[in-house]
């Protein structure tokens, strides 16, 4: 039950394309999902986060869809460039707990 | 911008030998965590500490494992006796608390067990 399933494992795309990556979780305690970015040889670092009471989060050109009944979450990036590429890890927690559950992460691959 | 860092970079130990990470997470914060990912597999959650005690922990973190807090600064995370299963990258992170939910991660220790 403390489970967070990401997919794809990697995703290339077409510098300008829509970058779509999955997330569901199991737990209907968690009520806080965040999206991390990590490039190689840096800490991962929080891109966008959302909350249940919100169906989606826009951040940029970075899109968090929420389904709470379907228990889903996604991340779109539009637009996505060269820079994008790197691994994005998604998570849940409780929020308050720090906890976080992390999905197994994507890594995208932009090509310019 | 504050940062948590992390020492050493890259450690190669032999099977049994003892290991410490260090980490300074950011000054003004309250909440103290360490995370592993082995290779190929996902971020897992080690432990938090908090108030100068551990608040939770993993079935990972067994009694192999400690962390402490021996200063104003720093936040350690001691193996007694490493496994080969024990290599992995090891990330340090600090949240301010509250409802912030933000974790930030420093750049990873990776440990490579022999």
């Amino acid at each position: 039950q403390q489970q967070v399933k990401q997919s794809p494992q990697s995703l290339i795309v077409q510098k300008g394309g829509i970058s779509i990556i999955n997330c569901a979780y199991e737990n209907t305690a968690f009520d806080y999902f965040p999206w991390y970015q990590h490039f190689p040889g840096k800490g991962p670092a929080l891109l966008i986060a959302i909350r249940p009471d919100v169906s989606e989060k826009k951040e940029g050109r970075f899109t968090i869809s929420f389904n709470k009944s379907a228990k889903q979450f996604s991340l779109h990036i539009m637009d996505s460039q060269p820079g994008d590429s790197a691994t994005y890890f998604c998570a849940a927690s409780v929020l308050g707990t720090y906890k976080y559950i992390f999905g197994t992460g994507t890594r995208l691959k932009v090509l310019a | 911008e504050p940062e948590v860092t992390q020492t050493p970079s890259h450690q190669v130990t032999q099977m049994g030998q003892e290991v410490i990470l260090r980490c300074v997470p950011i000054s003004n914060h309250l909440y103290f965590y360490w995370y592993r990912q082995i290779l190929g597999q996902k971020v897992e959650f080690l432990v938090s500490f908090y108030n100068n005690e551990i608040s939770e922990k993993s079935e990972i973190f067994d009694d192999q494992f400690s962390v402490e807090r021996p200063d104003g600064s720093n936040f350690t995370l001691k193996i007694r006796s490493t496994k080969l299963e024990d290599s992995a990258m090891y990330f340090c992170a600090s949240g301010l608390g509250g409802l912030s939910g933000e974790l930030f991660f420093g750049e990873g220790s990776r440990l490579t067990v022999l």
